[in-house]
């Protein structure tokens, strides 16, 4: 199984900077996945990464807020841009495996706090 | 695109009975419909998962049931245990389109002693 490493765990920021989050994979992998989980609520997709070409934005979320990096196919960085309160969320990076069966690992998330 | 609905969103149930959740999606090319458990302050895992040329699947007490034509899929946990309490989220995904997965809003178990 596909073992994900994600930092920083957790971070306080003020609003109006930036943050970027990395994501880490032991495999190569085709695509990646970036999340956002709100306190209590379920897992809000934020776009799709795929390695050479530019992202794939869910509906709600835009390139300006949210650029994405992925430079090789074991890697991939979020960024939270001129962050606000209510960007106050888990982030989890998130690859699909098939071996075999298909699974979605993740990352252990990116706690963020804005002030 | 896909839109998953989960039922209910809280559920409570005794030490050794039997949960129910169940769901709903809009897309009919969706055909792998995972669910996962997550704990308190932990990333969510796999804990089954079901493809839509079948019908139901099992692994020791944990079942998943799927109706294509009504587009429901249902999480089955038999004979609860305290460990059973957490989160559970369905989800639904086109293998080998885009592989992403949707998730439902999630329904919390509490497993009462």
């Amino acid at each position: 199984s596909a073992v994900i490493s994600q930092k920083p765990s957790r971070d306080i920021c003020q609003r109006g900077t930036s943050l970027t989050i990395q994501c880490q994979v032991d495999s190569q992998v085709t695509m990646m996945f970036w999340y956002r989980q709100q306190p209590g609520q379920s897992l809000t997709l934020i776009a799709t990464a795929n390695q050479g070409s530019e992202a794939t934005y869910e509906s709600g979320f835009v390139i300006d807020k949210f650029p994405i990096s992925r430079p090789n196919l074991t890697f991939s960085t979020l960024t939270v841009s001129n962050m606000s309160p209510e960007d106050s969320s888990i982030y989890l990076c998130s690859v699909v495996e098939r071996v075999g069966d298909t699974e979605a690992f993740f990352g252990q998330g990116t706690r963020l706090t804005v002030v | 695109g896909e839109n998953v609905e989960q039922h209910p969103s809280t559920l409570s149930v005794q030490e050794g009975d039997s949960a129910v959740i169940k769901c709903t999606y809009s897309d009919s090319a969706s055909n792998y419909f995972p669910w996962y458990k997550q704990e308190l302050g932990k990333r969510p895992q796999l804990i089954i998962d079901i493809r839509s040329n079948v019908g139901e699947k099992k692994d020791q007490r944990i079942a998943v049931t799927l109706n294509k034509t009504a587009k429901h899929f249902s999480l089955h946990i038999t004979e609860t245990q305290p460990e059973d309490s957490a989160v559970y989220f369905c989800a639904a995904s086109i293998v080998n389109r885009d592989d992403k997965i949707i998730f439902g809003k999630g329904t919390r178990l509490h497993i009462l002693p």
